[in-house]
C-alpha cells in the first residue's frame, strides 16, 4: 500500500541548479497535484493534472514546470532554483470526489 | 484568489480538554474539508462534508458545514497527544478556477504536558 510516493525526500540545491521531482501514484487516480508548503502560508498549488496529457496552472506556478508522465507519474521541474523556491513540496492525487486529496510524505528542498 | 480565514493560528491545551477551531470566507463553498497534518509528514483527510448544515463525526471529532456555506467548524472531545499537529480546512467549489479548491493556513495544535 505505497499511495502516493514522492522522491527525493530532501535535496539542498544551489542557486541555478536545476533537479526535478519526481511523484507516483498507485491507486489508479486521475487527477494529480503538487503543492508546496511554507510557514505561515499553507498550501499553495502550484500546478495540477486533471488526467493523463493535461497540466494545468495553480497559484503559484512561476519557477516550475511539471510534466505528467503517464497516469501514474507527475514530476516537477526547476528549471533554475532560487532561495526563493526553499520549501516543502507535496505531491497528491484525487480519484475525484470534490477536494478529497491523498497526499505523499513530502520533499524537503533547501536552495542556499 | 479566494482566501479562507482559519482560526485560531495556534492552540495550546492541556490533554483531555475540547478544542474547536473554525474557518471562514467571503465566498460559497460546496464542499468542506478538514485534513491533518502530523509533523514530518502529508495532510490526511479527517472529514468531508458535502452539504450546507451538515453535521458529521469520525471518532472523537465532530465538524460541521455551516448554513450559509461560508463555514466550518471542526471539534476535538477529550484532546489526547496524538492529536498534535496542523489542521487545516479547505472548500472546494465547482468551477472555482485551480480545481476549486482553496486551503486555509492551519491551526496548530500543541499539547502541553
Amino acid at each position: 500500500n505505497a499511495g502516493v510516493t514522492q522522491t527525493p525526500k530532501f535535496q539542498v540545491l544551489k542557486t541555478g541548479q536545476s533537479m526535478t521531482l519526481q511523484c507516483a501514484q498507485d491507486m489508479n487516480h486521475n487527477s494529480m497535484y503538487w503543492y508546496r508548503q511554507d510557514p505561515g502560508m499553507g498550501l499553495r498549488l502550484i500546478y495540477y493534472s486533471a488526467s493523463e496529457g493535461t497540466t494545468d496552472k495553480g497559484e503559484v506556478p512561476n519557477g516550475y514546470n511539471v510534466s505528467r508522465l503517464n497516469k501514474r507519474e507527475f514530476s516537477l521541474r526547476l528549471e533554475s532554483a532560487a532561495p526563493s523556491q526553499t520549501s516543502v513540496y507535496f505531491c497528491a492525487s484525487a480519484l475525484g470526489l470534490p477536494g478529497e486529496l491523498f497526499f505523499g510524505e513530502g520533499s524537503r528542498l533547501t536552495v542556499l | 484568489g479566494q482566501q479562507l480565514n482559519q482560526s485560531p493560528q495556534s492552540m495550546f491545551i492541556q490533554e483531555g480538554e475540547d478544542v474547536s477551531m473554525n474557518c471562514t470566507s467571503s465566498s460559497i463553498f460546496n464542499t468542506w474539508l478538514w485534513y491533518k497534518q502530523d509533523p514530518g509528514e502529508g495532510p490526511v483527510l479527517l472529514i468531508a462534508l458535502y452539504k450546507a448544515g451538515e453535521l458529521t463525526s469520525n471518532g472523537r471529532l465532530t465538524a460541521q458545514f455551516g448554513i450559509t456555506r461560508k463555514d466550518s467548524f471542526l471539534n476535538i472531545s477529550a484532546s489526547i497527544p496524538s492529536d498534535v499537529g496542523i489542521y487545516f480546512c479547505a472548500g472546494h467549489r465547482s468551477g472555482g478556477g485551480a480545481d476549486g479548491l482553496t486551503f486555509g493556513k492551519g491551526t496548530h495544535l500543541i499539547i502541553q504536558p
